[in-house]
């Protein structure tokens, strides 16, 4: 079964609204967890590193303070899309590993679709 | 559904081996093929990726080639170094159009020893 669950797995929303994500982890704490975005017909690209209790680290030219982060227990990661515009319409996944032990697998959540009207 | 099965881990090579990791698929239609590689305390990056059937995806000596006919698409590089050390993920999307969900496989790790 799913070791990481994400949610929702499916939002529209109209142009304006903040949208929040879920993600955790269901039987493991996770220290960091990854959000990514992918784009139609286009691979991953990671957005941030999410630590717990502390400050997300973003990637070049993610906007901060349009995803915000927070990492506030090690089960628990959010991802929250601000004033969401259409062009931030796009499938967003986490991914975690298992912090206790070094050879765990990453798991990756379900995936969230976005879609800004 | 889709899914993608990789070879299990860890692969332990010297300085200079070659490395194949094998993954194949199971998908309808033609779908989009990726490696991905994790570095240590790292997020996923794009290694190289092929939309089409035989097209050949290539990257810092790393090489796969999208074979239908064997709905496979196996990673290999001719000389590996200490540097390539990490955990490699093969993973695909549909080509349908739209927003559609990624399939990962479940990673194989490769340790390079000097």
């Amino acid at each position: 079964g799913a070791v990481v669950s994400q949610h929702p797995s499916w939002v529209i929303c109209k142009s304006g609204t903040s949208v929040k994500i879920e993600c955790r982890s269901l039987d493991f704490q996770a220290t960091t967890m990854f959000w990514y975005r992918q784009f139609p017909k286009q691979s991953l690209m990671l957005m941030a590193t999410s630590n717990e209790g502390s400050k997300a680290t973003y990637e070049q030219g993610v906007e901060k303070d349009k995803f915000l982060i927070n990492h506030a227990s090690l089960t628990l990661s959010t991802l929250t899309v601000t004033s969401a515009h259409p062009e931030d319409s796009s499938f967003y996944i986490c991914s975690a590993r298992d912090g206790g032990h070094r050879n765990q697998p990453q798991h990756f959540g379900d995936g969230t679709r976005l879609s800004i009207l | 559904g889709n899914s993608v099965t990789q070879m299990e881990g860890p692969v332990t090579l010297s300085e200079e081996a070659f490395l194949t990791i094998n993954c194949t698929y199971t998908a309808t239609g033609y779908p989009s093929l990726f490696w991905y590689v994790q570095y240590p305390g790292e997020g996923l990056q794009l290694l190289l990726k092929a939309t089409k059937a035989d097209d050949k995806g290539s990257n810092k000596g790393f090489e796969a080639t999208y074979r239908k006919e064997t709905t496979s698409f196996h990673l290999e590089k001719g000389s590996v170094q200490v540097s390539d050390s990490a955990v490699y993920f093969c993973a695909l999307t549909p080509n349908s159009g739209g927003y559609q969900k990624v399939t990962f496989g479940t990673g194989t790790k490769l340790q390079v020893i000097p």
